[in-house]
């Protein structure tokens, strides 16, 4: 199994512009989560869906953050337009309804 | 509600001493809990989890921890630490599998 795939693993942008971070969850798990990470606030649920539908978004941080999940093997977290308040690292993580499983990060960087 | 305290954000051990990382659930419900390690620039790994059944619970790398539901408690241990185990550590609960709380993580420094 190869894992939770998260792309890219870095990302460095300006600020303003529009940045988008995939995920691609284990096959099988019907749970997926969006975590951020900093050494401010540690470790933050951002969103998460269960069957492909959003159940918690009260994470979310501002109208500036959006997340899909189209089908259940693909998700994406954008933020636009980005800040440099945003740069943190990523995690994406999926569970087929117990442990939860997580992907190596986007470490996103807004200049 | 659901919550996790994890006592001491650092802990330094001396390399083959006991390691000892302290975790204190909330829950209203029997719980599912875990302990995730993350090494420096990695995601977080499964190190071990408590669902059911036996309360002492052993995970990879040497790492075990116990559940006392009378003392709302899952601590790590490991008999000897070795310098691979520099990392952070996270303690977590789930009643649903689909609400996951984290505690804010203990750093664990490992002195040669």
């Amino acid at each position: 199994d190869a894992g939770v795939i998260q792309s890219p693993r870095h990302e460095v942008t300006e600020m303003g512009q529009e940045v988008t971070l995939r995920c691609k969850p284990i096959s099988g798990h019907n749970s997926l989560f969006w975590y951020r990470q900093t050494m401010m606030r540690g470790l933050e649920l951002l969103i998460y869906f269960n069957n492909n539908v959003p159940i918690d978004d009260s994470g979310m941080p501002e109208d500036r953050f959006s997340a899909k999940m189209p089908n259940a093997s693909f998700s994406t977290l954008k933020i636009q337009p980005s800040e440099p308040r945003d740069s943190a690292v990523y995690f994406c993580a999926s569970t087929p309804g117990t442990s939860l499983f997580f992907g190596p990060g986007t470490r996103l960087t807004v200049l | 509600a659901q919550s996790v305290t994890q006592l001491g954000s650092h802990v330094s051990v001396s390399e083959g001493a006991l390691v000892l990382l302290r975790c204190n659930y909330s829950s209203s419900v029997p719980p599912y809990l875990f302990w995730y390690v993350q090494y420096p620039n990695q995601g977080l790994q499964l190190l071990l989890k408590y669902t059911t059944g036996a309360t002492l619970v052993k995970g990879i790398n040497g790492f075990e921890a116990e559940f006392k539901k009378s003392e709302t408690s899952f601590h790590l241990t490991k008999p000897s630490a070795h310098m691979s185990d520099a990392a952070e550590y996270f303690c977590a609960v789930t009643s649903t599998g689909n609400q996951f709380y984290f505690g804010t993580g203990t750093s664990l420094t490992v002195i040669p």
